[in-house]
This record gives structure tokens, sequence and C-alpha cells, in this order.
């Protein structure tokens, strides 16, 4: 089966443009995430949805970050307009939601931004 | 709030040395427990997890024990490869399907 597919792998960007990250979760999940990592902060949750519903938005940085999800099989995480210290490795991760075992959350490869 | 500490690293190790890499939580409530491993250039993938106070995950020769008296969880591996360098990621949940929380990752470089 595969596994969570996220798109681009690699984005290089100028400041002020816009970017797009895509993410195909795993067929069935429930529960989708996306998720920032940096050298400075580690890994944070930006936000995440369930049954297509975004449920906390709380890690969302600020109004340049927008997420959706259209429908239960894709994702977007866009940032307008981006700025240097957006450069982070985003991961989009999904479950199938609910109690143990559902839980378990499963990582795609993550995009590499780097914004000049 | 909830949070998860781990070890700083990078720990180095010889091949088939003993590993422990310590974990310890802050939670409000009942929370899963997870190890992820990140290797160079991938994803998290999980390694291992723990639902309730006293269970013992464990996967590849790697085990954790959900201590709830010392809020811990530490991950151990008898003898450690070349192939077991990577990043590892203690983290917790405490809403079920919820997000995760994460310690800062601990680096493991083994050396042969």
């Amino acid at each position: 089966d595969a596994g969570v597919i996220q798109s681009p792998r690699h984005e290089v960007t100028e400041m002020g443009q816009e970017v797009t990250l895509r993410c195909k979760p795993i067929s069935g999940h429930n529960s989708l995430f996306w998720y920032r990592q940096t050298m400075m902060r580690g890994l944070e949750l930006l936000i995440y949805f369930n049954n297509n519903v975004p449920i906390d938005d709380s890690g969302m940085p600020e109004d340049r970050f927008s997420a959706k999800m259209p429908n239960a099989s894709f994702s977007t995480l866009k940032i307008q307009p981006s700025e240097p210290r957006d450069s982070a490795v985003y991961f989009c991760a999904s479950s199938l939601g609910g109690r143990a075992p559902r839980e378990t959350q499963y990582f795609g490869p993550g995009t590499r931004l780097l914004v000049l | 709030g909830d949070s998860v500490t781990q070890m700083e690293g990078p720990v180095t190790l010889s091949e088939e040395a003993f590993l422990t890499i310590n974990c310890t939580y802050t939670a409000t409530g009942y929370p899963s427990l997870f190890w992820y491993v990140q290797y160079p250039g991938e994803g998290l993938q999980l390694l291992l997890k723990a639902t309730k106070a006293d269970d013992k995950g464990s996967n590849k020769g790697f085990e954790a024990t959900y201590r709830k008296e010392t809020t811990s969880f530490h991950l151990e591996k008898g003898s450690v490869q070349v192939s077991d360098s990577a990043v590892y990621f203690c983290a917790l949940t405490l809403n079920q399907g919820g997000k995760l929380i994460f310690g800062q990752g601990t680096e493991l470089s083994v050396k042969p």
C-alpha cells in the first residue's frame, strides 16, 4: 500500500512568493496532520483535521498560513506570502483516528522548503 | 502544559553497545506514549508505543516501558547496530486520534 504522499519533495522560492504544499493521506485514514520541523523549534503541530474538518489550528503561526482539506484524499498547506523564517521541513501525517491502536500516525517523507 | 523532555544528543556509541535514551513527560491526563525514529532525509516512522501504565512496547530489539510513577518512557536496546543511526523522538498524545507532542529528538550515531 502507498504511504502518505507529499509533493513537492523540495521547494526553493523567493520571499514574498506563494507556496503550496500537498498531501495525500493513506486511503481510509480519517485524521490528517501537518507538522513543521526546524532546528530551533523541533517538531511542532500546525493543524490537524478529522473527517476533513479542522480540529485544532492553534499551531498555525500566523495568517500567512492556511490549510484546507477539500476531501478525504487531499490536503494543502499554503503560505502566502512566504518569508525566509518559513524555511523548514513540512511533514504530513495521517491516522485512522480514534482510540488506540487506531491513533498511530504515519508520516510522509516531508517537503523541504527553502525561502530565499 | 503537556510536554516531553528527552536527553540531549548527539549520542555516539560503538556497535553492540547498550543504548538508553531517556524520556520523561508532563501530562494533565493519561497519555499514550510513542517512540518515533527518523532516518536521514526521511519522514518519521513509528518504532514502538505503549498506551497504559506498565505496558512495554517493543520492536526491532528496542524496548520502552510506560512508567507512570516516574512519568518516564526510556528507550533501550541491548546491542546497537550501525543501521540504528538516526534521530529518535519520544512523543505523547492525550486525545485519542489527536495531536502528538514531541520531544526535541536525540541523535544517535553508531560507529563500527
